[in-house]
């Protein structure tokens, strides 16, 4: 049974500085996805990643994959209180009909 | 473009009611599926469905029903409700399950049984 784990769950950052935060999984896997919730809204897809080393960037995010580590990085370059948000992984066993097992997230709170 | 839709955003139902969850998408995606979200429990998959016509369970499928008779609507279906599936309930698309389909994702209904 695939499983996915996220840490830390809850996360305090300050304006402007870095931070990274990490998604574990626990059997081979070909895709991983990243998602954003803001409080009380639905998921937004950010990222999909496919291969290992695959690394994607958006504004002040770049998520990375890990395969034979079986990890995936999200880091955050100078926080700033729009990214305050709930950010899931989601990752599928390798195989083309796999389901996505999502993580139980990551509470980002942005602090001046 | 709608994208996914659901009805309704909220819904107060009474032990042992019965209902129906409606979602429908306007992108002609093959795949859809029904997670409901806990509080410290991430996403967790209900139903899915790879095109009309088929459906399959998902990690906590009892209570539930779903069918698949077109391409563009998936409704979830309770049999008689329990406090226990007070939830958040979200539908979500892709044009398959294959590499580079992100899901995309219902508004949500927020569902309590009392």
């Amino acid at each position: 049974e695939l499983k996915v784990e996220q840490n830390p769950l809850f996360l305090s950052m300050q304006e402007g500085k870095n931070y990274t935060i990490y998604c574990n999984y626990s059997t081979t896997s070909d895709r991983l996805y990243w998602y954003r919730q803001d409080p009380g809204k639905s998921l937004e897809s950010l990222f999909v990643l496919l291969s290992n080393g695959a690394v994607k960037q958006e504004g002040r995010l770049m998520a990375s994959l890990d395969t034979k580590a079986r990890l995936s990085t999200l880091h955050i370059t100078a926080a700033v209180h729009d990214l305050s948000a709930t950010y899931f992984c989601a990752v599928a066993e390798t195989g083309a009909n796999s389901k996505l097992t999502f993580g139980k997230g990551i509470t980002l709170s942005v602090r001046p | 473009n709608a994208g996914v839709t659901q009805t309704p955003k909220f819904q107060v139902l009474k032990t042992g009611q019965s209902m129906t969850l409606q979602c429908a998408q306007d992108m002609n995606h093959e795949y859809m599926s029904w997670y409901r979200q806990d509080p410290g429990m991430g996403l967790r998959l209900i139903h899915y469905s790879v095109g009309a016509g088929i459906t399959d369970q998902g990690e906590v499928p009892n209570g539930y029903n779903v069918s698949r008779s077109t391409t563009e609507d998936f409704p979830l279906r309770l049999l008689s409700a329990a406090p226990s599936q007070t939830s958040v309930y979200f539908c979500a698309s892709s044009y398959s399950l294959g590499r580079n389909s992100p899901l995309h994702f219902g508004n949500g209904t927020r569902l309590t049984v009392t």
